[in-house]
C-alpha cells in the first residue's frame, strides 16, 4: 500500500514570512506527484503536477520541487498573504492505472 | 467547457433513508473518483471508476454503499438506509485518461450530507 505522508500537519506564519513544507513517498515506483491547494469551504484545485526527478514548478510566489530518488517535494512559498491560508495536499500515483493517494494534507494560516 | 458538476449540492436526509450522489465529469474525462471529508479530517478516498468498470473500491464501506458511472449520463454515489455518521462533504473528482495528463484531477463543488 502506498502511503504518502505530509509534514507539518498545520503551520502558522506572520504575513510575510517564508515558508515550505514536505510530502514524502516511497521512491519505488513512481509515476507522478500532484499538489493541491484546498481553501476551507471549497474544493480542491491543482497546483502542479510533477512527474520527472529534479522537476521544478513555479506559480507565482509558489513553487515546488521533486526528488524521486528519495521520495520527497517541497512546496515553497516566499512571502506569505493571508489568501494563501488553505490546506495543501500533495498526492501521488505509483504507476499509470492505479487511484491517486492523497496524503493527510499541511493546513496553513496567514496570520496578518 | 464546463467544470465537475455535482448535484445536489446540499442533502438533507432522515436516518434510513436512501441518499444519491451524482458527479458529472468534465467533458473528455473517462475516470471519477468519489471521496469523503468527515467533520475535522481530510479527504478519504472511496472509489475510483471507469465507464462502466470499478477499478477500485477499497475504501467504500463494504455495505450500505455502492458507486456507479454508466455508459451514459453522470456517476452516482448511493447510500442505503443512512446513519448520523454519514453525514460528510462527498467530493467527486474526474481526470483525462491518466496519460495524458499524469492524471491530475478536478474536483467538484462537493455534497454536503446531513443525516437527521
Amino acid at each position: 500500500i502506498l502511503n504518502v505522508e505530509q509534514s507539518p500537519q498545520s503551520l502558522h506564519v506572520q504575513e510575510g514570512d517564508s515558508t515550505n513544507f514536505t510530502c514524502s513517498f516511497p521512491s519505488s515506483n513512481f509515476y507522478a506527484l500532484h499538489w493541491y491547494r484546498w481553501e476551507t469551504a471549497k474544493s480542491p484545485e491543482a497546483l502542479f503536477v510533477m512527474t520527472l526527478n529534479g522537476d521544478e514548478k513555479k506559480k507565482g510566489r509558489i513553487s515546488a520541487t521533486l526528488n524521486t530518488k528519495e521520495g520527497y517535494s517541497y512546496l515553497y512559498i516566499k512571502g506569505s498573504q493571508p489568501e494563501d491560508s488553505a490546506t495543501y495536499l500533495c498526492a501521488v500515483l505509483k504507476t499509470s492505472y492505479d487511484k491517486v493517494i492523497f496524503g493527510p494534507g499541511t493546513s496553513l494560516s496567514v496570520i496578518p | 467547457n464546463a467544470g465537475v458538476m455535482q448535484n445536489p449540492r446540499h442533502l438533507v436526509r432522515r436516518r434510513g433513508q436512501e441518499a444519491r450522489l451524482r458527479c458529472s465529469p468534465m467533458k473528455g474525462h473517462s475516470h471519477v473518483y468519489w471521496y469523503r471529508q468527515l467533520p475535522e479530517e481530510g479527504l478519504k478516498f472511496m472509489v475510483y471508476l471507469q465507464k462502466e468498470n470499478i477499478i477500485d473500491e477499497s475504501g467504500m464501506p463494504k455495505e450500505r454503499f455502492s458507486a456507479e458511472f454508466p455508459k451514459e449520463g453522470p456517476s452516482i454515489l448511493r447510500i442505503q438506509q443512512v446513519v448520523r455518521g454519514d453525514s460528510a462533504a462527498y467530493f467527486c473528482a474526474s481526470s483525462p485518461p491518466v496519460k495524458s495528463l499524469r492524471g491530475e484531477q478536478y474536483f467538484g463543488p462537493g455534497t454536503r450530507l446531513t443525516v437527521t
